[in-house]
């Protein structure tokens, strides 16, 4: 088993509609973030979380650290938000190296 | 601040070869991140550096690879005798250490091994 696991694999909406995507963990972290990854391979960074909730325009990333669970969560989707959403812990103990899912590739139409 | 940047972007080179990638952190970084992905995974942790230090690897990193940090600026990556498992996108990403708090993370492109 994975100890960073992402649901779904594969999402396809329609232009406007609310999303949510979910991660759930397996160790002790210091800090999880969600990350998004368009073709050609760079990655940007959204959010860095430890305990409760952020809002960044259309986006917000909540946490659970009891349930060791995230959601990202985008409102009225839009096209350009296609990409591929990766969730990554950072290990306790203070290298705060990264483990990742596998990543959620959402396909917005118009 | 121009970001991480990271050289060359693609590579291809044939099995056997020896290849090497450099990663220029955020300047104030102390912290610096290589990772491997390859395709329709989530990246894989390699190594890391605090400042010129390297203070962790992972079994993933054989003999073949080494990295340097020298002066705690840029990194390298160096793969000798490239295999064709060797083909992965190879990230480099750094933050700011301050002990109690997370770093925020920065990400590089990438640089893309495509080993014949």
């Amino acid at each position: 088993k994975n100890e960073v696991e992402q649901s779904p694999q594969n999402l396809t909406a329609q232009e406007g509609e609310f999303i949510t995507i979910n991660c759930s963990y397996s160790v002790g972290i210091s800090a999880l973030h969600w990350l998004q990854q368009h073709p050609g391979g760079g990655i940007v960074s959204l959010f860095m979380l430890s305990s409760g909730k952020k809002k960044h325009g259309r986006l917000i990333a909540t946490i659970n650290i009891q349930e060791k669970h995230s959601s990202l969560h985008i409102t009225a989707s839009h096209p350009r938000d296609s990409a591929v959403y990766i969730c990554a812990v950072a290990a306790q103990g203070g290298s705060e190296k990264l483990v990742f899912g596998k990543g959620t590739k959402l396909t917005v139409n118009p | 601040d121009t970001g991480v940047s990271q050289d060359p972007r693609h590579k291809i080179t044939k099995r056997g070869q020896n290849v090497t990638f450099r990663c220029d952190p955020i300047s104030e970084h102390n912290r610096l991140y290589w990772y491997r992905q390859t395709l329709g995974q989530g990246p894989e942790f390699l190594t890391y550096f605090q400042n010129e230090a390297q203070l962790e690897k992972s079994r993933l990193l054989s003999d073949r690879f080494s990295a340097e940090r020298p002066k705690g600026s840029f990194s390298t990556l160096e793969i000798q005798r490239t295999e064709q498992g060797d083909s992965a996108m190879y990230l480099c990403a750094s933050s700011k250490y301050g002990g109690r708090v997370p770093g925020e993370l920065f990400f590089g492109e990438g640089s893309r091994l495509t080993v014949l």
